[in-house]
């Protein structure tokens, strides 16, 4: 079964600081993880994908295959990085992504 | 401008009552999809789509119908509402299948009484 697991619903921290937003998945093969956030709003939208190794918004994400995470990490963290964050998945040859429950992120002033 | 729109983006509505949620996307996608969203579930796929004549059941299908005639439309019926189908739909479009990304229209909320 795929299963992706957010254990944070809400998370809060200072401007400045660093911030990991934890995800967890349970996938027996090779699976594509993907990070989609949501603005005050705005639709959800995609802010990265492991496969493109890219670096968004500050924003960075490392599939762990070892640990079956791929937490969100940015070094100092912006008061628009308020948002909602969900961690995807897409098994091998699937046709729909599989959600976590969210983390709402809240960056004070 | 490139985007995916949902109507009604509210509505209630009664038990048994048929009712149909609009998607239409105008970026010559040929995947859509539906999901639900509800409180410490994230997000569930209903039904998705390929292409045009082309659907299939995602994890939570029972109570939804769904239809492709043409590709820019992709609509959710519920032939039947009962309050367990009360959440929030999302309708989700994609160039080809679901390697790419996902272009979420805005969500609509549905109560059912």
């Amino acid at each position: 079964a795929q299963r992706v697991t957010q254990p944070e619903k809400l998370l809060s921290v200072f401007k400045g600081a660093p911030v990991e937003l934890k995800c967890n998945y349970s996938y027996s093969g090779s699976p594509e993880l993907f990070w989609y956030v949501q603005y005050s709003r705005q639709r959800l939208q995609l802010l990265l994908r492991h496969i493109s190794r890219e670096s968004i918004k500050g924003f960075t994400a490392d599939l762990n295959k070892g640990e079956t995470s791929f937490h969100l990490k940015k070094p100092f963290a912006q008061e628009e990085d308020s948002a909602m964050y969900y961690c995807a998945l897409r098994g091998q040859g699937a046709q729909k992504l599989v959600f976590g429950q969210g983390t709402r992120l809240t960056i004070n002033p | 401008e490139a985007q995916v729109t949902q109507n009604p983006r509210y509505l209630i509505t009664v038990t048994g009552k048929k009712l149909t949620v609009t998607c239409s996307q105008n970026m010559n996608h040929e995947y859509m999809s539906w999901y639900r969203q509800d409180p410490g579930l994230g997000l569930r796929q209903i039904y998705y789509s390929m292409n045009v004549e082309v659907t299939d059941k995602g994890d939570v299908p029972e109570g939804y119908k769904v239809s492709r005639k043409e590709k820019r439309n992709f609509p959710l019926i519920l032939e039947s509402p009962s309050p367990n189908q009360t959440s929030l739909y999302f309708c989700a479009s994609s160039w080809t299948g679901i390697t790419g990304e996902l272009f979420f229209g805005e969500g609509s909320r549905l109560t059912v009484l």
